[in-house]
């Protein structure tokens, strides 16, 4: 069995402050983690993903997290928002032992302010 | 290269009403996903294809939902009858290979609205 939970459904920040997004996961097999980004009206985008190799990773436009399987966290971070980065992120876990099956937490909404 | 494509990008029933929806994903992608998106909540997984085999339909409310992949490429899912609890953002998705470590490309999105 696996799920996610993100802690926050709501985060708002000023813009060029810094973005932290969390997210913990359980999992039966060692995960894979993701982290997708929704803008209104546009489909899902990867900004990046952890699949055992480093355990922090980078992604596009800035953004990167960190694995911590004692904490089994995988919170999403930014130095410095911008206002285009206002949108829904999610983050998922998909585990090897069920042909990579994706659970997708609820999302959280990030608000930037100028 | 060109993305996974959707249709429609809107559609407006009545309960007990039949609908259907289509996917093509991207090219050579051989798994093909289709995720129903509540309005609050995150994609849920309601049946995912490698080329044109099931390989999990476990979330898939089977007495009214129903999803094929002919020739593994395009793959249309389809709600009859339709009830109100069906309206959200149905949503596909394809990878190159199943498996945890692949990621996943996703179409806009069909929104369904039961009245």
């Amino acid at each position: 069995a696996q799920s996610v939970t993100q802690l926050d459904s709501h985060v708002s920040v000023s813009e060029g402050t810094p973005v932290l997004l969390r997210c913990n996961y359980s999992s039966s097999y060692s995960p894979s983690l993701f982290w997708y980004v929704q803008h209104p009206n546009k489909g899902l985008q990867l900004l990046l993903k952890y699949t055992s190799a480093a355990t922090l990773v980078k992604g596009i436009n800035g953004f990167e997290a960190e694995f911590k399987k004692s904490e089994t966290s995988f919170h999403l971070t930014k130095p410095s928002a911008h206002m285009s980065d206002a949108a829904e992120y999610f983050c998922v876990v998909s585990g090897s032992g069920n042909a990579g099956k994706s659970t997708f937490g609820d999302g959280t909404t990030l608000t930037v302010k100028p | 290269e060109a993305g996974v494509a959707q249709s429609p990008r809107y559609k407006i029933i009545e309960k007990r009403q039949s609908v259907a929806f289509w996917c093509n994903p991207i090219s050579g992608h051989a798994t093909l996903y289709w995720y129903q998106q509540i309005l609050g909540q995150g994609p849920k997984l309601l049946i995912q294809f490698q080329n044109n085999g099931v390989v999990d339909d476990s979330q898939l409310p089977k007495d009214r939902f129903s999803a094929e992949r002919l020739k593994g490429v395009d793959s249309t899912l389809k709600i009859q009858p339709a009830k109100l609890e069906d309206s959200a953002v149905y949503l596909c998705a394809s990878s190159i290979l199943a498996g945890a470590y692949n990621s996943q490309y996703f179409g806009p999105g069909t929104r369904l609205t039961v009245l």
